[in-house]
């Protein structure tokens, strides 16, 4: 089975702090993923991946970077967080090949005060 | 560009009722469709697809048929159980860049059954 491990199940950051979020996937996937899930608003698309070293922005990129040094490895980087980023993190892998599905973490709950 | 709709929640059902939750999609060319479902403190699994019209996905009692002349793909199930309590989401397949796949999530539709 495809595992996709986020380091932290919930976390509580200050306004104005560094926050990283840490995701690993063991199934070699070329492709990953960072989402945000808001009540009504379903999931958002806020960075990806197709490859080490390789991102793209997503729907909603603004206040976050990403970085993938390894192929397993996809790490979301809010550069100084805020209240409304306050938020349930998803993150998922894929292989390239075209609708292939995705699979997901359980989430990271952000709580920004 | 390509979206989503499904049904507000919470739909709140008895056991063995009939579930039906509505999806309907706008789209260029021929997305995939897919459902997932999101059980209490977990992430989203895979709960059926359907990769082109008229394709009936199906998984666990749950079913969905990809029609393209009503760009719909309701989620149904005959029975349900407690155990199906759940947030739905309807997802369409859709094109980054490079033609890399990402898919777009409807708003979720919380499912609660009562014994």
């Amino acid at each position: 089975d495809v595992k996709v491990t986020q380091s932290s199940r919930y976390l509580v950051k200050r306004t104005g702090e560094k926050v990283f979020l840490e995701c690993v996937q063991d199934m070699d996937h070329e492709n990953m993923f960072w989402y945000r899930q808001d009540p009504g608003l379903g999931l958002r698309l806020i960075y990806f991946s197709y490859d080490v070293k390789m991102k793209e922005k997503g729907d909603i990129p603004e206040g976050y970077s990403v970085s993938r040094e390894k192929k397993e490895r996809f790490s979301l980087i809010l550069e100084s967080a805020s209240t409304n980023q306050t938020s349930m993190y998803l993150c998922a892998s894929s292989p390239r090949r075209g609708n292939s599905p995705l699979h997901f973490g359980n989430g990271t709950r952000l709580t920004v005060t | 560009g390509n979206s989503v709709t499904q049904m507000e929640g919470p739909v709140t059902l008895s056991e063995e009722a009939f579930l039906t939750i509505n999806c309907t999609y706008t789209a260029t060319g021929y997305p995939s469709l897919f459902w997932y479902v999101q059980y209490p403190g977990e992430g989203l699994q895979l709960l059926l697809k359907a990769t082109k019209a008229d394709d009936k996905g199906s998984n666990k009692g749950f079913e969905a048929t990809y029609r393209k002349e009503t760009t719909s793909f309701h989620l149904e199930k005959g029975s349900v159980q407690v155990s199906d309590s759940a947030v739905y989401f309807c997802a369409l397949s859709g094109s980054l860049a490079g033609g890399y796949n990402k898919l777009i999530f409807g708003a979720g539709t919380r499912l609660a059954v009562h014994p």
